[in-house]
């Protein structure tokens, strides 16, 4: 089964700086690669997915990952964050087991500073 | 709005106790899933479902029973509460068509379980 790591535990940020999220994934192949963002209080919510053709993929709210096959990683990134991305984020990747159900990574809590 | 409910959102158990989260989906989707979330462990797959009538065991299982009855609902049940089962409870849903604009999840808000 496949499995994630994110690099990250706790990225703290101030308004306008550059993020970049870590997140790898156990094992090539075909591979369906997803973020997720969980704003405080609420449920998770898509920001971006890969399936296949071009490897930066764009998401809502000015995010964007790019899949590098030959890395297993599928990094998230935004050129300026704002306070309001204040937020949990969730790297996933479809597993081929329980039915074709999502292994998430554990996790990246983002605090951006006003 | 069109989307993945979660009944109830808050329950606080004594331990031994029993009880059952309900998941409805208005989607048509045919995957359904529970998980549950912990502080620094993310989302762990407890049951899930591929069509209505079936069911099968995910990472976390022990301690849980699901039911699909309705293609519409996935419903969680705890027959005898323990502490250790004191988290989070997420139901996803999704389509099986992976060509579909909207291919990924879609979550309920949450049921915040505390096992006292």
């Amino acid at each position: 089964a496949q499995s994630v790591s994110q690099h990250n535990h706790h990225v703290i940020l101030s308004e306008a700086a550059s993020l970049e999220l870590g997140c790898n994934y156990s094992y090539g192949g075909t591979v369906n690669l997803f973020w997720y963002v969980q704003y405080p209080g609420q449920h998770l919510q898509l920001l971006l997915k890969y399936f296949s053709g071009d490897p930066l993929v764009k998401g809502i709210k000015g995010f964007e990952a790019e899949f590098i096959k030959s890395k297993f990683s599928f990094n998230l990134r935004k050129p300026s964050v704002q306070w309001s991305d204040t937020a949990e984020y969730f790297c996933a990747v479809m597993d081929d087991n329980y039915g074709q159900n999502f292994v998430f990574g554990p996790g990246t809590r983002l605090s951006v500073l006003p | 709005n069109a989307g993945v409910t979660q009944t109830p959102k808050f329950r606080v158990l004594k331990t031994g106790q029993s009880m059952t989260l309900l998941c409805a989906q208005d989607m048509n989707h045919e995957y359904m899933y529970w998980y549950r979330q912990d502080p620094g462990m993310g989302l762990r797959l407890i049951h899930y479902s591929v069509g209505e009538g079936t069911t099968a065991k995910g990472e976390v299982p022990d301690g849980y029973n699901v039911s699909r009855l309705k293609k519409q609902n996935f419903l969680l049940g705890l027959e005898s509460a323990a502490p250790s089962q004191t988290s989070v409870y997420f139901c996803a849903s999704r389509t099986d068509r992976t060509h579909d604009k909207n291919y990924g999840y879609t979550f309920g808000s949450g049921t915040r379980l505390t096992v006292v």
